[in-house]
């Protein structure tokens, strides 16, 4: 297959941590990226590469892949980080671009 | 800091063609890879496709038939056209900056995105 399967919804109190899964055969080649998304905004990058942050995102978040799985970990998440968070990644040939279904994130 | 904006009509009749042009400042066209990504009301995200540095083209399977994107080095804009458009392609097209590097990959600056919607 070439698509890439989130959870839909995912929850956390203020303060603790939570993982956010993305699952493809395509993430055993190439590394995902994730983004976060707002209500109204654009994307925005929030971790590419093995666990790469681009400038002004928090150290809170934190990415990681084993097999066909990678995750997104945010480590004491605040209110602010309540959000739809988007994977993406390569497919199988690595010609074209895919997104994951998206998982939107409440904090409680 | 590279900035994208989007620009083109917001209402585009069912049969019609679909066009939209991205202005990009603080970064040139002629190098990294500028895609169109769009995202239907209520759902997630879909790579159209992109256009590179050295204007060689790449598009999603299931619009290759439809789509072209070319771009003008003069303006440091690229467009998108998808032809015979029905409401499925009712969405927020985005424009965005898709750097590669090997194994790694990253639409790391995005457009704030423009409402198309296919209606007669």
């Amino acid at each position: 297959s070439s698509d890439l399967t989130q959870d839909p919804a995912v929850s956390v109190a203020l303060g603790q941590t939570v993982r956010i899964t993305c699952q493809g055969d395509s993430l055993r080649s190439y590394y995902a990226t994730w983004y976060q998304q707002k209500p109204g905004r654009a994307p925005l990058l929030v971790i590419y590469d093995k666990n790469n942050r681009p400038s002004g995102i928090p150290d809170r978040f934190s990415g990681s892949n084993s097999g066909n799985t990678a995750s997104l970990t945010i480590t004491g998440a605040q209110a602010e980080d309540e959000a739809d968070y988007y994977c993406n990644c390569r497919d199988n040939n690595g010609n074209h671009w895919l997104f994951g279904g998206g998982t939107k994130l409440t904090v409680l | 800091q590279v900035q994208l904006q989007e620009s083109g009509p917001g209402l585009v009749n069912p049969s019609e063609t679909l066009s939209l042009s991205c202005t990009v400042s603080g970064g040139s066209i002629t190098s990294d890879y500028w895609s169109w990504i769009r995202q239907t009301p209520g759902s997630g995200l879909e790579w159209i496709g992109y256009i590179s540095y050295s204007g060689r083209t790449n598009y999603h399977p299931s619009l290759k038939s439809r789509v072209t994107i070319s771009a003008d080095t003069s303006k440091n804009q690229f467009s998108l056209n998808l032809n015979s458009v029905t409401a499925a392609d009712t969405a927020v097209y985005y424009c965005a900056r898709l750097t590669i590097v090997g194994a790694t990959s990253a639409f790391d600056y995005w457009g704030q995105g423009t409402l198309v919607t296919v209606s007669s």
